[in-house]
Formats: C-alpha cells, structure tokens, sequence
C-alpha cells in the first residue's frame, strides 16, 4: 500500500463546475498537507498549505484536511479552462526539511 | 512565493555524454535543495537531497556516479547525468524550501532526451 493515495483520473468536467479532488494517507504523523497544481512539462506550482485539520480558502480554492480520517480535499470553484493540469497532493512529517511524500497526481480536463 | 530558477528547460544529447542541469534560488538562500525524476503521466520520484557545503544523500536505487549532484553556494545546486543513456530520458525538476515553514518551490523542470 502507497503511503498517499490519489485517483489519477483523468476528471473531465464543464466549465464553472465544482471540482473535488482528494488524497488519502496512512501515516498519522503527516502535519502538513500540500496541494501542487502541475501544467503539462512544467514543474509543480504551490496552490495550497494547511497545517494539521482544518479548511483553509484562498479564492476560488479551498483545502479540507481530516486528519482523524486521513483524507484531504481540493476543491475548485467556477472551475475554467485554464484549471486544466494535474494536481498533486503532497504532505509531510514535522522536521523534514521539506522532504515531501506526493500522490501520483488527478489529472483534470475542464472543457468549455 | 520564492521563486526557483532551473535551467535549461530542455536538452537533446548523445548517447554517452554527459548534461549539466542547474537549479538556482532567486530571491533566498537554500542549504538543502531537492532533485526529482518524473516519467510522463506518473508523481515525482525524489533522486536526492543536495546539501551546501557537504555530500548529497541518494534515495535508495539512484545511483551516485550516474548522477552528481554539487551544492557549491546558497543559491545553486547542480545535477550532471554522466554518460547519459536513453533510458535516462526524463522530466527532472529541482526544488528548495523557502518562506516560512520552509514551504517547497519548484523549478520550471528540464526535459532530457538521450538519442
């Protein structure tokens, strides 16, 4: 079993949808949860960084992390075309200077 | 965010040669800098922790001699694949913690092509 899980997709849904995306893990001592949203050839882009449970909102994003079910959600918001890429899940243990665990990434198609 | 610089963005070479990559933090300092591996379609395969000033430390199965990694200032760490192969065609991708709590930014990835 994968320390993080993640759908892979690929998710297709019309513009202005809500799009959930979410990663399951198995190590209780992940703190911080991470979300990267990573266009084609291009490296991974920080959209979001929670520390243990909690929502956290920056405009039309919103990360959910549930620690005592160890799930964590992406949710997106009047999603547009221009959302189209792969968003990877990432997470952490305290003290690891960054050293991150990913999901395998939920590649998302908004179409018009 | 901090902004990380890789270049270059993609290279062609010959079977046996060997490719320098380099990864630069802009606007901070990093003693600890990160390279990833990505095969298309799949999550980033950490290859190793750069560390200024002293030895990289290598993931379990990557090899060392294949892939010499220096950290010789704050703001650059670099890869050389030496004796690059085909099957060492890859997206790699560097990264660095920044900001507070050492948040990770990623470079724009370099695209090897190993004829």
């Amino acid at each position: 079993q994968k320390e993080v899980e993640q759908d892979p997709g690929p998710l297709s849904v019309p513009e202005g949808a809500i799009v959930s995306l979410n990663c399951t893990y198995s190590n209780s001592a992940f703190q911080y949860f991470m979300w990267y949203r990573q266009y084609s050839r291009k490296g991974p882009e920080l959209l979001m960084y929670t520390y243990s449970s909690g929502n956290k909102e920056d405009g039309r994003f919103t990360a959910q992390v549930d620690k005592s079910s160890k799930y964590i959600s992406l949710f997106i918001r009047d999603s547009q075309p221009s959302d189209s890429a792969t968003y990877l899940c990432a997470m952490r243990y305290t003290g690891t200077a960054s050293k991150l665990t990913f999901g395998t990434g939920t590649r998302l198609q908004v179409t018009l | 965010g901090a902004v990380v610089s890789q270049h270059p963005s993609w290279v062609i070479c010959k079977s046996g040669t060997s490719v320098k990559i380099e990864c630069r933090s802009l606007d901070f300092q990093a003693t600890t800098m990160f390279w990833y591996r990505q095969f298309p379609k799949q999550s980033l395969m950490l290859m190793a922790t750069s560390n200024e000033g002293s030895k990289a430390t290598y993931e379990q199965g990557v090899e060392k001699d294949k892939f010499l990694i220096n950290h010789a200032s704050l703001t650059l760490s670099t890869l050389t694949v030496t004796s690059a192969h085909p099957e060492d065609s890859s997206f790699y991708i560097c990264s660095a913690p920044g900001g507070a709590n050492e948040k990770l930014f990623f470079g724009s990835g370099t695209q090897l092509s190993v004829l």
